[in-house]
C-alpha cells in the first residue's frame, strides 16, 4: 500500500498519560500535515511541515502537544498529560508540491479514546 | 482566518436524482477548494477539486462550480447511486501555508 499510514490505529489511554502516533506519508511527500477531527466536525489543522521545517501551528495545538520531522519522511505527534477533551480521531495528510495547491492526501486516522 | 460553511447539514436524495451541496468561504484571498467524501470510519478521500482560475471542473458524475465574487463552491453529483451516500467535506486554502480550511460536513443519503 502506498498510500499515507498511521499507527495506530485505536488509541486508549488514561488521563494524565502521555501518547505518541506516528504518521508515514506517501513516498517522496515533502509536506506532511496533522488534523483533528471530532464526531460530527470537519478535520482541523494543527501544525505542518515542509520536509522536516515545522512551517506552521494551530492556536489548538497547546503547549502539550509538540510534532516531530526528523528526517523529512515519517512523522509523531506526542501528546503528553492527555486530557478527556484530547478525545478524537487525529489525521496525517501528505502532498508534494512547491506551490500552494497542492492536493492532499490523507491517512486512515488514529482514533484516541481518553478515559 | 477563513471560515468554511455547509448547507445544508444533511441531504437525502432518491437514486437517480442529482445532489447539490453548496460552501461558502469568508477569506477572498483563498485560491484551491477541494472537495473530499468520508465514509463512516474511513479516510477522507479527494472526489474533485477546483483552482480558483477555472469556475467549472467535471468528472463523470461530479461537478464542482466556484464563484469567486459570492465567494461559494457547489458540488453536483448526478444519477446518485447508494455508494454516494457518505459524508462530503467542502475545504478552502489561502496562503502559502497549505492550510486547509474544512466545512463540517454534509451527510448525503441516497434512497435506493
Amino acid at each position: 500500500d502506498t498510500g499515507v499510514s498511521q499507527d495506530p490505529r485505536h488509541k486508549i489511554t488514561k488521563r494524565g498519560q502521555n501518547v505518541t502516533f506516528r504518521c508515514d506519508p506517501i513516498s517522496e511527500h515533502n509536506r506532511l500535515y496533522w488534523y483533528r477531527q471530532t464526531l460530527g466536525q470537519g478535520p482541523e489543522f494543527l501544525t505542518y511541515f515542509q520536509n522536516e521545517a515545522q512551517l506552521e501551528k494551530s492556536r489548538l495545538l497547546s503547549d502539550r502537544f509538540s510534532a516531530e520531522r526528523p528526517k523529512g519522511s515519517f512523522s509523531t505527534l506526542e501528546i503528553q498529560r492527555t486530557e478527556q477533551g484530547d478525545s478524537a480521531m487525529y489525521l496525517c495528510a501528505s502532498s508534494w508540491g512547491q506551490g500552494a495547491w497542492d492536493t492532499q492526501y490523507f491517512g486512515p486516522g488514529t482514533r484516541l479514546t481518553v478515559l | 482566518g477563513e471560515n468554511v460553511e455547509q448547507h445544508p447539514s444533511t441531504l437525502s436524495v432518491q437514486e437517480g436524482d442529482s445532489a447539490v451541496i453548496k460552501c461558502t468561504y469568508s477569506d477572498s484571498a483563498s485560491n484551491y477548494f477541494p472537495w473530499y467524501k468520508q465514509e463512516l470510519g474511513k479516510r477522507p478521500q479527494l472526489i474533485i477539486d477546483i483552482r480558483s482560475n477555472v469556475g467549472e471542473k467535471k468528472d463523470q458524475r461530479i461537478a464542482v462550480t466556484l464563484n469567486k465574487t459570492a465567494k461559494h463552491f457547489s458540488l453536483h453529483i448526478t444519477e446518485t447511486q447508494p455508494e454516494d451516500s457518505a459524508v462530503y467535506f467542502c475545504a478552502a486554502l489561502s496562503g502559502a501555508n497549505s492550510k486547509l480550511t474544512f466545512g463540517k460536513g454534509i451527510t448525503l443519503s441516497v434512497r435506493p
